[in-house]
């Protein structure tokens, strides 16, 4: 069954250096998605991506992050200047035909600001 | 009011029994309604989706939505010691959004 692959399972990384989560959603899915679980809350959405450009995003997507699809194949979210207040288990997600369908996690990237 | 309240339990039953979990929401412009499944380290899984209200069944799990009542539940019959998971119930407004409102997550342990 075709599946969301995202690298690294889990990054260490210093307060305030910059981070770069990798995802390659299914191939045929054209909407993507960046989720985040800090430890013990709910899931909450960051941002949408669709036909090159962020569709939708929500507060907590503020300038400190960034999202890129480089190639064919690859999506990314990028994270400058991380804070403590960002460790948490980041989910990318893609869909096939729209918003409206459900979609496709990956197994998610923990991330640990230290 | 929080937008999607879940009851994030440990519930325990015994293998063989009948799953309820519940989600209520405060968004009466909610329409799309999904269950997604979530084991320990992976991401969250869909289970169903449904528009709207009503029920709708596949294998041993069936969704309901009553929308008057803005509740939505999810049944899992002769559960089974595989289906020990944590349970997300997901919303969202618009077909043209996704933003999906997640619940606190319910996590379930079927005994042998």
């Amino acid at each position: 069954e075709p599946e969301v692959t995202q690298t690294p399972s889990h990054q260490v990384t210093q307060m305030g250096q910059e981070v770069i989560l990798r995802c390659v959603p299914i191939s045929n899915h054209l909407y993507f998605y960046w989720y985040r679980q800090i430890l013990g809350q709910k899931v909450e959405f960051l941002v949408s991506f669709y036909n090159n450009e962020i569709s939708e995003k929500s507060e907590i997507f503020d300038d400190q992050f960034s999202v890129e699809r480089p190639d064919g194949s690859n999506f990314t979210l990028k994270i400058r200047s991380t804070k403590l207040e960002d460790s948490a288990m980041y989910f990318c997600a893609s869909s096939e035909s729209g918003f409206a369908y459900g979609y496709t996690f990956g197994s998610g990237t923990r991330l640990t600001v230290v | 009011q929080k937008e999607v309240e879940q009851d994030p339990g440990p519930l325990s039953v015994p293998e063989g029994a009948i799953v309820s979990l519940n989600c209520t929401y405060s968004n009466s412009a909610f329409q799309y309604f999904m269950w997604y499944r979530q084991y320990s380290r992976k991401g969250p899984e869909l289970l169903m989706y449904t528009y709207s209200s009503g029920n709708k069944e596949d294998g041993r799990f069936t969704a309901q939505v009553d929308k008057s009542s803005k509740y939505i539940s999810l049944f899992i019959r002769d559960s089974q010691p595989s289906d020990s998971a944590t349970y997300l119930c997901a919303m969202k407004s618009s077909s043209n959004t996704g933003k999906l409102i997640f619940g606190q997550g319910t996590t379930l342990q079927v005994k042998p």
